[in-house]
């Protein structure tokens, strides 16, 4: 199953490297979500966007900042981030009628 | 507020053993959708089944089964003859009624399943 793509698959990066994840649907969905998942923690939502505008932010640090172009594409650009950034980001989609979100394979990040 | 909860936190089976997921969650809605997704090793959080709240039926998928309580509120799911690849983590979530054109789903923390050959 390819319906959410996510890359790279894998970063590292210095705390003062600028990087952005790259998360692509191709299931017509018009919402799409970034998440972030720590060791030993639960699924922490970061953004939402529907209809390519944001409408969540979870009191997310600013070094993250979100993009998205169209419908189909979702952007984290990522600077200075610090070493407790360090962790799996997922990506999901849903559509407009349902509420079933469809995950991408993740970004695993590094921050030294 | 909403809330699920996964009270195991990990489990080892032998393969060919039937295992049981329990998840119990917690929400004033009286409309809500519960689903299980499953974590394996590449990361990818694979959709397994959606439930609303009014269908109590109990599902068979394969080996897969869900048993879906509402007074207790539970949404448990057994695996029965556990097989290697079904070696991840399962998360259990919850979504309330659907309001917009986007989902909510709370998670909880997921139950790390290893099944030894």
């Amino acid at each position: 199953e390819t319906g959410v793509t996510q890359t790279p698959r894998h970063l590292v990066m210095g705390m003062t490297n600028k990087k952005s994840l790259k998360c692509e649907q191709h299931l017509g969905h018009n919402a799409m979500y970034w998440y972030k998942q720590s060791a030993k923690k639960p699924l922490e939502l970061m953004f939402v966007y529907s209809l390519e505008e944001r409408v969540e932010n979870n009191s997310v640090p600013s070094r993250f900042s979100p993009e998205c172009p169209n419908s189909s594409h979702l952007f984290l650009h990522l600077h200075t981030l610090q070493p407790e950034d360090s962790a799996l980001y997922l990506c999901a989609s849903s559509r407009r009628g349902s509420d079933t979100q469809y995950f991408g394979p993740g970004t695993r990040l590094t921050v030294l | 507020a909403q809330k699920v909860t996964q009270a195991q936190t990990e489990i080892s089976v032998v393969e060919k053993e039937d295992v049981t997921l329990d998840c119990v969650y917690e929400t004033r809605d009286t409309t809500y959708y519960l689903f299980w997704y499953k974590q394996p090793p590449s990361g990818e959080l694979v959709f397994l089944i959606r439930r609303n709240s009014f269908d109590e039926q109990n599902e068979i998928s394969g080996r897969y089964s869900w048993n879906f309580q509402k007074s207790t509120s539970s949404f448990n799911f057994t695996i029965t003859a556990s097989q290697v690849v079904d070696s991840a983590v399962y998360f259990c979530a919850l979504s309330e009624a659907y309001t917009g054109a986007n989902s909510k789903l709370t998670f909880g923390k997921g139950i790390t399943l290893s099944v030894r050959p």
